[in-house]
C-alpha cells in the first residue's frame, strides 16, 4: 500500500523569506502522480502543484516549486518570497494513475508566515 | 476540470440526528469520494461512491453509518447518521475527473453535534 509522510507537522517562515515543506512517500509503482494542496482557514482545498513522476524536470509554479527525488522517493515543495496569504495547511498527495484511483494524503504540515 | 458545489458549509446538530450532505459536480464523473477532516489533521476517505453500484467504504466505516447516495454521474448524497459528538467533523467530497488529473474538492461541510 502507498503512504505519504510529513515529517514537519509545522513551520513558520518570515514574509518575503522562502521555506521548504517535506514529503515522502512510498510505492512500488514507478508510474504515478504527486501533488500539493493548500488548505487555507476556509476549508477549500486548492491544488498547489503537481509531478509526473515520468518527468524528470521538477515541477514550478511562479513561487512555488519542487524537489522531486524519484529514487529517494521526496518530494519537497519550495516556496519562494512567502506571503502572508500562504498560510495554511498543505497536504502531499499521490495517486497512481489508471484502473481504481484513489488518493493518499500525507497528514500535513501547517504552515505559519510571520509578518 | 471540475467544480463540485457542497451544501451546507456548515451546521450544528443535536445528537441522535441525521445530516444529508449533497455535492452538485458541474460534470459527468464516475467516481465521487467522501471524506472525513477532524480539525487540524488529514483527510480520511470513507468511502468511495460509483454511479449504479453500491458504494465502497474503507475500514472503519459502514453503509448503516454513512449511507451514500449516487442517483447520477454529476451528484451524490452522505448521510451521517445518528449523530453522536464523535461526529462533529468537516466532511469533503471529492471527484477525479480524468485518469490522469488532479483530485477536485467540494468546499467542505463543517459539521457539529451538541
Amino acid at each position: 500500500a502507498q503512504t505519504v509522510t510529513q515529517s514537519q507537522p509545522e513551520m513558520s517562515v518570515q514574509e518575503a523569506e522562502t521555506v521548504t515543506l517535506s514529503c515522502t512517500y512510498d510505492t512500488s509503482e514507478s508510474d504515478y502522480y504527486l501533488f500539493w494542496y493548500k488548505q487555507p482557514p476556509s476549508r477549500q482545498m486548492i491544488l498547489v502543484i503537481r509531478q509526473e513522476a515520468y518527468k524528470q524536470q521538477n515541477a514550478t509554479e511562479n513561487r512555488f516549486s519542487v524537489n522531486f527525488q524519484k529514487a529517494a522517493k521526496s518530494f519537497s515543495l519550495k516556496i519562494s518570497d512567502s506571503q502572508l496569504g500562504d498560510a495554511a495547511m498543505y497536504f502531499c498527495a499521490y495517486i497512481k494513475p489508471g484502473g481504481y484511483q484513489k488518493v493518499t494524503f500525507g497528514t500535513g504540515t501547517k504552515l505559519q508566515v510571520i509578518p | 476540470s471540475a467544480v463540485i458545489s457542497q451544501k451546507p458549509s456548515r451546521d450544528i446538530c443535536q445528537r441522535g440526528t441525521s445530516l444529508t450532505i449533497q455535492c452538485q459536480v458541474d460534470s459527468q464523473v464516475t467516481m465521487m469520494f467522501w471524506y472525513r477532516q477532524q480539525p487540524g489533521q488529514s483527510l480520511t476517505l470513507i468511502a468511495t461512491a460509483n454511479q449504479g453500484s453500491e458504494a465502497t467504504y474503507e475500514s472503519g466505516f459502514v453503509i448503516d453509518k454513512f449511507p451514500i447516495s449516487r442517483p447520477n454521474l454529476t451528484f451524490s448524497t452522505l448521510t451521517v447518521s445518528n449523530m453522536s459528538p464523535e461526529d462533529s467533523s468537516i466532511y469533503l467530497c471529492s471527484v477525479l475527473p480524468g485518469l490522469n488529473t488532479e483530485a477536485f474538492f467540494g468546499q467542505g461541510t463543517r459539521l457539529t453535534v451538541v
